[in-house]
């Protein structure tokens, strides 16, 4: 079984400032790792992905995740928030090898993020 | 958008009415999914296929019926359709080419059931 969650519905940030948005999941396994964003009336767009190796993995528009196994998180940072951050973002966690024949990855509720100017 | 396409965009029916959304794909990706994704719930799985009429449920599945008769195609239908059905449905497929596939969405459609 696998699952993720999103602590904060929403996180507030002024422009300028470091961001955080916070994921901790649960698996029984080396888990595979993803961040999604939402833009208003979009699709779901992939940011950042964690296999293996390095634990700080660096994505697009300049956002970054940290993998700590010991606290199963996977926290997205980005040093300077922009306005245009504001969206909606998703974590989801899903096993390497196929469960049950297919590739099915489990996603959290996501957790709105709104940059103030 | 990893040439993913989805129609109608936008659709209001009626209580009791079918309806099928469709999915387009122009990559010949093997694996496809459908979700849901509704206020305070997130993203929820519907069914999806891991290729040519092979399909299986996930876990918001009744009410709903999927076919694939075509590697591109993937339709969701609500054989008769309610207002707890009304939602914004997502399709997805996986990119396995790279390794620890990536998932990648349609633009969405907005269904509203009166």
């Amino acid at each position: 079984a696998q699952s993720v969650a999103q602590p904060e519905d929403q996180v507030n940030v002024a422009e300028g400032n470091p961001l955080t948005v916070k994921c901790t999941y649960s698996v029984s396994g080396n888990p595979y790792l993803f961040w999604y964003v939402q833009y208003p009336n979009r699709g779901l767009q992939f940011l950042l992905k964690y296999i293996t190796g390095d634990n700080l993995v660096k994505g697009s528009y300049g956002f970054e995740a940290e993998f700590n196994k010991s606290q199963t998180s996977f926290h997205l940072k980005k040093p300077s928030a922009l306005v245009s951050d504001s969206a909606l973002y998703f974590c989801a966690v899903r096993l390497p090898e196929l469960s049950g024949g297919s590739y099915i990855p489990t996603f959290g509720r996501g957790t709105s993020l709104i940059v103030h100017p | 958008d990893a040439g993913i396409t989805q129609s109608p965009r936008h659709k209001v029916t009626e209580t009791g009415t079918p309806v099928t959304l469709r999915c387009h794909q122009t990559e010949n990706h093997r694996y496809m999914y459908w979700y849901r994704q509704d206020p305070g719930h997130g993203l929820r799985l519907i069914h999806y296929s891991y290729g040519v009429k092979d399909t299986d449920k996930g876990e918001v599945s009744d009410g709903y019926s999927v076919s694939r008769s075509k590697t591109e195609d993937f339709l969701l239908t609500l054989e008769s359709a309610t207002s707890s059905q009304t939602s914004v449905y997502f399709c997805a497929i996986s990119d396995t080419s790279r390794g620890a596939d990536t998932q990648y969405f349609g633009p969405g459609t907005r269904l509203t059931v009166l």
